[in-house]
């Protein structure tokens, strides 16, 4: 079964430190997400990328953040200068098409102290 | 802006009944709805998908879609412990905050 693969699958970080979170989507696939989750709270979407460019963000998606396909199989999210409410799960998801849901990777825990 | 609205729950069902999750958008644009299952400290996974207004059915499950009046919902028949999960409802790309379910022995 094709995954999607996520790395580090934990990360502390200083706050006002850069971090990038990596992201392997399953590798025919063409639309890519990120999405974060604070601890028990809602799967928040964040942004997505289609043909190499940002198709939709949302409210949370600032300047902070900023995402990259460095090469073909690598989907990055750069926090620029973290937050303690920057901690979170952050799950990579990708699909083949815009309307057949989304598989997940098993998510990144950053913790900024 | 573009909601997704589920009942918090939780929602109590005793194994072999049917369980019935509801969900509300506000983005009456959005063409492709989810169903996914969490279960505590994973990532979400995909039941089930459904793009056109009427019943989508697999298995134990069966999705609704009613884009005039902007609900989807999702049953499940015969309720299994194992079904015991967090249910989030998607208008693509948005979540809702799911319906924690308990399917009790």
């Amino acid at each position: 079964e094709p995954e999607v693969t996520q790395t580090p699958s934990h990360q502390v970080t200083q706050m006002g430190q850069e971090v990038i979170l990596r992201c392997v989507p399953i590798s025919n696939h063409l639309y890519f997400y990120w999405y974060r989750q604070i601890l028990g709270q809602k799967v928040e979407f964040l942004v997505s990328f289609y043909n190499n460019e940002i198709s939709e963000k949302s409210e949370i998606f600032d300047d902070q953040f900023s995402v990259e396909r460095p090469d073909g199989s690598n989907f990055t999210l750069k926090i620029r200068s973290t937050k303690l409410e920057d901690s979170a799960m952050y799950f990579c998801a990708s699909s083949d098409s815009h309307n057949y849901g989304y598989t997940f990777g098993s998510g990144t825990r950053l913790t900024v102290v | 802006q573009k909601e997704v609205e589920q009942n918090s729950g939780p929602l109590s069902v005793p194994e072999g009944a049917i369980a019935s999750l509801n969900c509300t958008y506000s983005d009456r644009g959005s063409q492709s709805f989810f169903w996914y299952r969490q279960y505590s400290g994973k990532s979400p996974e995909l039941i089930m998908f459904i793009y056109s207004n009427g019943d989508k059915e697999d298995g134990r499950f069966t999705a609704q879609l009613n884009k005039a009046s902007q609900y989807v919902s999702l049953l499940i028949r015969d309720s299994q412990p194992s079904d015991s999960a967090t249910y989030l409802c998607a208008s693509a790309p948005r979540f809702g905050a799911g319906t924690r379910l308990t399917v009790k022995p």
